[in-house]
C-alpha cells in the first residue's frame, strides 16, 4: 500500500538545542499532518497542512514549533529550542483529500531530549 | 471527558479464539478509523468507516454512528495480531482525529 518514510527513526538531542523532523508522504497526496504521542499515551494531533499553509493546529503545536514542505520535498517539523517535554514519537500522516478520507501514517520518529 | 473511549484496555485470548474490540465516542463524529500499532510503534491503517460493517480477511469493522460506537472482530486470532489497536473519531466540526487509548491485544500460542 501507499507509503509515508520518516526519517530519522530516532533522534537524541540536547534540551535547547533544533531539530528538525523529515517526512517523505505518499506522493499524489495533498494533505499533511503531524501527530504526538508521549510514551505510553494516547496520539494527539498536532498540526495539518495543505498548500503551503497550516490549516489547524492544537494547543500543544506550540511556538517553537514550525512546519513546512519546500517545493514539494520532505514536510518538515521543526522545533527550535527544544525542551524536555518535547520527547515522544512523532507521527507523520498525508492524505489524498480533507474529509472522509484514509490518512496514511509513516513509521514514526522518536524523539529524545535530554 | 474522554471522547472517544476504547474497550477493553487489553485482552489476552488463545490463538484462535475471536477478538472483539469496542471504541465509544461522546460526539458526533464525520467517520472513524481504526489502526494497528505494531509492538516497535509503526501504524498501519486497517479501516476508514463512516458508517455501517466492512470486512478485510479476518478483520471485520462495523460503525453505528447513532449509537455512537464502532467495533473491531478479528476471528480465529493469530500469533502475528499481538499489539495495539487504536480508533480514531473524525469530528464533524474540525479536521483533527480524535484518538481512544487503544486496546493492548496479546494472542498466546
Amino acid at each position: 500500500g501507499p507509503k509515508v518514510l520518516q526519517i530519522p527513526s530516532h533522534q537524541i538531542i540536547d534540551m535547547g538545542q533544533m531539530v528538525t523532523l523529515n517526512c517523505d508522504p505518499v506522493s499524489n497526496h495533498l494533505y499533511f499532518y503531524w501527530y504526538k504521542q508521549i510514551l505510553g499515551q494516547q496520539m494527539e494531533f498536532l498540526v495539518n497542512f495543505y498548500n503551503g499553509k497550516v490549516m489547524e493546529k492544537s494547543k500543544l503545536f506550540k511556538d517553537q514549533f514550525s512546519v513546512e514542505r519546500p517545493d514539494g520535498s520532505y514536510f518538515t517539523l521543526k522545533i527550535q529550542p527544544t525542551a524536555l517535554e518535547d520527547s515522544a514519537v512523532y507521527f507523520c500522516a498525508s492524505s489524498l483529500a480533507l474529509r472522509e478520507n484514509t490518512l496514511y501514517f509513516g513509521a514514526g520518529t522518536r524523539l529524545s531530549v535530554l | 471527558g474522554q471522547q472517544v473511549q476504547q474497550s477493553p484496555a487489553s485482552l489476552v485470548l488463545q490463538e484462535g479464539e475471536n477478538a472483539e474490540l469496542q471504541c465509544n465516542f461522546s460526539t458526533s463524529l464525520n467517520s472513524m478509523q481504526w489502526f494497528y500499532q505494531r509492538p516497535e510503534g509503526s501504524l498501519v491503517s486497517l479501516f476508514y468507516n463512516p458508517s455501517g460493517t466492512k470486512q478485510s480477511g479476518r478483520l471485520t469493522s462495523t460503525t453505528v454512528i447513532k449509537e455512537r460506537r464502532s467495533s473491531l472482530h478479528i476471528s480465529s486470532s493469530q500469533i502475528t495480531d499481538s499489539g495495539t489497536y487504536l480508533c480514531a473519531m473524525e469530528r464533524n466540526s474540525n479536521y483533527q482525529l480524535i484518538w481512544g487509548s487503544g486496546t493492548k491485544l496479546i494472542i498466546k500460542p
